[in-house]
């Protein structure tokens, strides 16, 4: 099971985001991140806890391992208003977060 | 251009039957496995099922196994999802995506989504 915290999180533009994700067990560095806004298909963005896939900016970086990890996202800028999900993928099946709000302050 | 287009999706009674299709274009589709995962309204994402390249090796959420059916046509650059049974708790959109595996290969579940198609509604009532 994946827990992730908090279920909604309020930033001003420019402020920096933390979002965390937990497993109920130990899953190693096999965890990924996806940003999902309003009405589109989930994007990649970080996998292996801490790369970031193409094309996603600096700002976003991922870390953690074992059980515990962490999204931050550096200076939130207006596009990254949006649902955030964690994804383990150390075994079937492959399960999800419930997802993080990053909404404005 | 890399995409994936779903199609398929409707209204159907419960005890019904669907066949989802993903069109795949922009890569070489028998390299990738590919999977399907679901979400219903509000929820997060929810996997439903996947195969390997070859379509060898498929696996199913236990929440469908035994009611669906992943498939897929290399020949055609397409996978499919038929759905029999459905219950209202199927009710999601239904997203086609392609996957990423890791080192420990597609057995040992090594494998995460890289690219999401748009989805398709599947409203079971």
């Amino acid at each position: 099971v994946m827990t992730q915290s908090p279920g909604t999180l309020s930033v001003s533009p420019g402020e920096r985001a933390t979002l965390s994700c937990r497993a109920s067990q130990k899953i190693s560095t096999k965890l990924a991140w996806y940003q999902q806004k309003s009405g589109q298909a989930p994007r990649l963005l970080i996998y292996g806890a801490s790369t970031r896939a193409t094309g996603v900016p600096a700002r976003f970086s991922g870390s953690g391992s074992g059980t515990e990890f962490t999204l931050t996202i550096s200076s939130l800028q207006s596009e990254d208003f949006a649902v955030y999900y964690c994804q383990q993928y150390n075994g079937w099946p492959l399960t999800f977060g419930q997802g993080t709000k990053v909404d404005i302050k | 251009e890399v995409q994936l287009l779903e199609s398929g999706g409707g209204l159907v009674q419960p005890g019904g039957s669907l066949r989802l299709s993903c069109a795949a274009s922009g890569f070489t589709f028998f390299n990738y496995a590919m999977t399907w995962v679901r979400q219903a309204p509000g929820k997060g994402p929810e996997w439903v099922s996947a195969l390997s390249g070859s379509g060898g090796s498929i696996f199913y959420a236990d929440s469908v196994k035994g009611r669906f059916t992943i498939s897929r046509d290399n020949s055609k650059n397409m996978l499919h999802l038929q759905m029999n049974g459905l219950r209202a708790e199927d009710t999601a959109v239904y997203y086609c995506a392609k996957l990423r595996i890791g080192v420990r290969g597609i057995l040992g579940g090594d494998t995460y989504v890289d690219l999401w198609g748009r989805g398709t509604l599947v409203a079971v009532s």
